[in-house]
C-alpha cells in the first residue's frame, strides 16, 4: 500500500541551528512529493514540491529538499532556523496529482 | 498564488443538528475538491473526494449520510455534517488541485467545529 512516514513525532532545535526533517515514501513508482507547513489552528501551506528533474528543491522560508530516489526519502532541510519556524510539518505524495497521503507529521519546536 | 477559502472558520452547535461548510477556490476552477479531517496533534484524513456534477466519492470507513458532499459549481464544494454529535468535532480542511503539472493542492484555512 502507499505510503509516506515521518519517522520524528517531535523534533527541538535551537535558534540558528541546521535542521533536517526526514520523510520516507513507498509507491510503486516515483510520486509527486511535497513538504507542507501548518501553524496551530490553520490550514496548510506549501514549502517546496518534487515533481521531477532536479533532485535538490528549493522552497519558500528558506527551505529546500532533496528527493534521493535509492532511499525512496524526500527530507526537508534548512541551514539555520528561526522562531518563527516552529509549526507541524507534513510531508505528502500523490501520483499524478491525484488525493495527497500525507506522513504523520512532524513537530518542530525552536529554542530561543 | 491560488486561494482556497472556507467558511465558517469556527462552528459551535447542538448535537442533532446539521452544520455547513463551505469550500470556494478563489482565482481557478476546480473538478475535484477534497476534504480532510484532523484529530489534534494528529495528519489529516482524507475523508473524500468532491467531484464537480458527479457524486463524492467516500474513503473507506466514511459515513457518506453524515458527511454529506455537494460540488454545486467549478469554484464551490460544500461538506454538511448532518445529526452532528460530539465526536464529529474536529477540523476539517478542505483542499483544491490546481490545474497544471502535477496538480498541486491548495489548502483552504480550516473549520473548527465544536459539537456541544
Amino acid at each position: 500500500a502507499q505510503s509516506v512516514t515521518q519517522p520524528d513525532i517531535h523534533i527541538t532545535v535551537s535558534e540558528g541551528a541546521s535542521l533536517e526533517l526526514r520523510c520516507n515514501y513507498s509507491y510503486g513508482a516515483t510520486p509527486y512529493l511535497f513538504w507542507y507547513v501548518q501553524s496551530p489552528g490553520q490550514g496548510l501551506q506549501l514549502l517546496l514540491k518534487y515533481f521531477s528533474g532536479d533532485t535538490l528543491v528549493q522552497g519558500i522560508k528558506g527551505f529546500e529538499a532533496e528527493f534521493k530516489r535509492s532511499q525512496s526519502s524526500f527530507n526537508l532541510r534548512k541551514p539555520s532556523v528561526h522562531w518563527s519556524d516552529a509549526a507541524e510539518y507534513f510531508c505528502a505524495a500523490s501520483e499524478g496529482g491525484n488525493k495527497l497521503t500525507f506522513g504523520t507529521g512532524t513537530q518542530l519546536k525552536v529554542e530561543l | 498564488g491560488a486561494v482556497v477559502s472556507q467558511h465558517p472558520s469556527r462552528v459551535i452547535c447542538k448535537s442533532g443538528t446539521s452544520v455547513k461548510i463551505e469550500c470556494r477556490s478563489l482565482d481557478f476552477q476546480a473538478t475535484t475538491m477534497f476534504w480532510y479531517r484532523q484529530f489534534p496533534k494528529k495528519s489529516l484524513m482524507l475523508m473524500a473526494t468532491s467531484n464537480e456534477g458527479s457524486k463524492a466519492t467516500y474513503e473507506q470507513g466514511v459515513e457518506k449520510d453524515k458527511f454529506l458532499i455537494n460540488h454545486a459549481s467549478l469554484t464551490l464544494s460544500t461538506l454538511t455534517v448532518t445529526s452532528a454529535h460530539p465526536e464529529d468535532s474536529s477540523f476539517y480542511i478542505c483542499s483544491a488541485p490546481f490545474p497544471g503539472v502535477g496538480n498541486e493542492q491548495y489548502f483552504g484555512p480550516g473549520t473548527r467545529l465544536t459539537v456541544t
